[in-house]
């Protein structure tokens, strides 16, 4: 089983709707967790950082994290065409003073006009 | 200010030839990662710098690739008699102190061996 679990997709969208994204882990040690969005030939850009469970919220982006069921979600409201990407979810834990991220393969979203 | 930067954008290399890729991270951030994406995978970590020392090489995948940094800034990755399954797209990405989790990515190196 791999430490994170993310559903490759594509997820086709109509512009305006409502898109859930979900990450599943195994490591009970994650403390850290972030989504990236990654636009096709270009290098990730973090979108949410979040620590605790519970939810955080930007713009039209919420973070959701449920540690209890180790399952994390971004949802991303009124979905616009240049919300096509890929998303990845990725967790940390502190090791020795310094973190190194797991990530998701991510999953493709497509928003259509 | 500028964001983390990579070069080549592309490289096209020959199977056994050595190939350097070169990172320049956000100024002020003293963390700095090596990660391999390749098609249909997730992102693979390599190496972790803080500052010109490398705590964790875990990720290398064979002693053909190498990693260094100078001066706590500019690092460069090098693989050594590259091979077809080296090809994928390496990032870099970079921190500030103490907030390692936050990491701001470069475009990446699409490599390519032929």
């Amino acid at each position: 089983q791999k430490e994170v679990e993310q559903d490759p997709g594509p997820l086709s969208v109509p512009e305006g709707a409502i898109v859930s994204l979900n990450c599943t882990y195994s490591n009970s040690a994650f403390q850290y967790f972030m989504w990236y969005r990654q636009y096709s030939r270009k290098g990730p850009e973090l979108l949410m950082y979040t620590y605790s469970s519970g939810n955080k919220e930007d713009g039209r982006f919420t973070a959701q994290v449920d540690k209890s069921s180790k399952y994390i979600s971004l949802f991303i409201r009124d979905s616009q065409p240049s919300d096509s990407a890929t998303y990845l979810c990725a967790m940390s834990e502190r090791n020795s003073g310094y973190s190194t991220l797991t990530f998701g393969k991510g999953t493709m979203l497509l928003v259509s006009p | 200010g500028a964001g983390v930067s990579q070069s080549p954008s592309n490289k096209v290399t020959e199977k056994g030839k050595d190939v350097e890729l070169r990172c320049d991270p956000i100024s002020g951030h003293t963390a700095l990662y090596w990660y391999r994406q390749s098609l249909g995978q997730g992102l693979e970590f390599l190496i972790y710098f803080q500052g010109n020392s490398a705590p964790d090489k875990s990720g290398l995948p064979s002693d053909r690739f190498s990693a260094e940094r100078t001066g706590g800034s500019v690092s460069t990755l090098t693989i050594q008699r590259t091979q077809q399954e080296d090809s994928a797209v390496y990032l870099c990405a970079s921190s500030w102190p103490g907030i390692e989790d936050e990491q701001f990515f470069g475009p990446g190196t699409r490599l390519t061996v032929l």
